[in-house]
């Protein structure tokens, strides 16, 4: 089966753009997670989409957006960029059924510099 | 969001011998706790998940023991190897099924 795949996996851009991140999740699953990472920091939680539903959220700004298809394919949109959106964005998969026992599968990410 | 601590936040460690680190997160509003072994260039990858205190679980030479009642897990390396460097995650799932992620610790194998 093949894993979680994220594109593109590497970007940049300046202040004040916006970006599209794109996640396809493993076959089968609905449940599509996006997490930041930035250095020094955790994986903070953006968001999470079940059939085509945004299902939780983080603590970001509503600069940080996101859908899903009903292919479960999801994408994060992050507009007017600033500086410290410059980290490693994750997406995770999961097939959604014993949400709190569920194990989440990451992809390789997306590295997003701002300069 | 749950507020979770690991520690060490790295360690060195000599091939062959055993190790161990803790994750700390809040008992209350508490469903499970997750750990994650992120290598290098690589996504993470998820090793245990556990729920009940007192669980104990174990893969290979790597095992993890939960105390809910006190709001903290162990995971253990047993006989460490170079394949083991890596940074290991641990995340909580609250009752708002979020997961909090703490900023992991990161072994590192010398051989």
């Amino acid at each position: 089966k093949a894993g979680v795949t994220q594109t593109p996996r590497y970007l940049i851009k300046t202040r004040g753009q916006q970006v599209t991140l794109s996640c396809s999740p493993i076959s089968g699953h609905r449940s599509v997670s996006w997490y930041q990472q930035t250095p020094g920091q955790g994986l903070q939680f953006l968001f999470e989409y079940f059939s085509e539903t945004q299902r939780n959220k983080g603590n970001f700004p509503g600069r940080f957006s996101g859908r899903q298809f009903s292919n479960s394919r999801s994408e994060m949109n992050v507009s007017t960029l600033e500086l410290g959106d410059s980290a490693l964005y994750l997406c995770a998969s999961s097939l959604a059924r014993g949400r709190f026992l569920e194990t989440q599968y990451f992809g390789p990410g997306t590295r997003l510099l701002v300069l | 969001i749950l507020n979770v601590e690991q520690s060490p936040q790295s360690l060195h460690v000599q091939e062959g011998d055993s190790t161990n680190f803790t994750c700390s997160f809040p008992s209350s509003n508490f469903y499970a706790l997750h750990w994650y072994r992120w290598e290098t260039a690589k996504s993470p990858e998820a090793l245990f998940v556990m729920t009940l205190n007192g669980d104990e679980k174990k893969k290979g030479r790597i095992s993890a023991t939960l105390n809910t009642k006190e709001g903290y897990s162990y995971l253990y390396i047993k006989g460490s190897q170079p394949e083991d460097s890596a940074t290991y995650l641990c995340a909580s799932r609250g009752n708002d099924y979020k997961l909090s992620f703490g900023a992991g610790t990161t072994v590192t194998v010398r051989a």
